[in-house]
């Protein structure tokens, strides 16, 4: 059982390239979350999914996409990004609304 | 949002050591967690306690609704247990509200 899953756990993108974050649960949980952690934050809400087909914007979507055509796997997309997506993403997912949530291991993305 | 406060912002033990972390929020709440981030940056999950106590080994917690608080208690304290330790919470909306952190370093 390996829970929740990031691809990948490292990047470095030059500003105005885009790129895809993969995250995959094998719980099947219902909702899934995407997240940013900047340094000596706690984490902060860009997008979540309650369920396949479905997307929300959270507390920071701007330049972020994102898609659930599967049950089990969530993407988050930048279609051109910028120095200040520089940051370190968490893929999360729980069963239901307020019930507990897994994280994945995390994305660290540094655009140049 | 609700706003999460954890105390002390920074917190340095001796191994063997016991200590206690606090979480205020402003809102009720439908959820509250607490995780560790170990210094790999992964999150950990310690409990998911929206109300009352919970034991794991050397790890407790509880948490009081009615009055805005939750605690995280360490017993006999090790190094490996240094990091950050975050409290988060939720209720009507869908996001976890996160508190900036205790960061706890433990010494030989």
């Amino acid at each position: 059982n390996a829970g929740v899953t990031q691809t990948p756990k490292f990047r470095v993108l030059k500003t105005g390239q885009s790129m895809t974050l993969l995250c995959a649960q094998d719980m099947n949980h219902e909702y899934m979350y995407w997240y940013r952690q900047d340094p000596g934050m706690g984490l902060r809400l860009i997008h979540y999914s309650v369920g396949e087909g479905t997307t929300a914007k959270g507390e920071v979507p701007d330049g972020y996409n994102v898609s659930r055509l599967k049950k089990q796997n969530f993407l988050l997309g930048l279609e051109s990004a910028a120095p200040s997506q520089t940051s370190v993403y968490f893929c999360a997912s729980s069963l239901g609304h307020n019930t507990e949530a897994f994280f994945g291991q995390g994305t660290r993305l540094t655009v140049v | 949002g609700i706003q999460v406060e954890q105390s002390p912002p920074d917190l340095i033990l001796q191994e063997g050591a016991n200590s206690t972390l606090r979480c205020n929020f402003s809102d009720s709440v439908n959820n509250l967690q607490w995780f560790h981030q170990n210094p790999w940056g992964q999150l950990i999950n310690l409990f998911y306690i929206p109300s009352g106590t919970k034991q794991n080994g050397r790890l407790s917690a509880t948490t009081v609704a009615t009055e805005r608080y939750s605690l995280l208690y360490i017993s006999s304290s090790q190094t490996t247990d240094s990091g950050v330790y975050f409290c988060a919470v939720g209720n009507s909306g869908y996001a976890l509200n996160f508190g900036k952190g205790t960061s706890l370093l433990v010494t030989p």
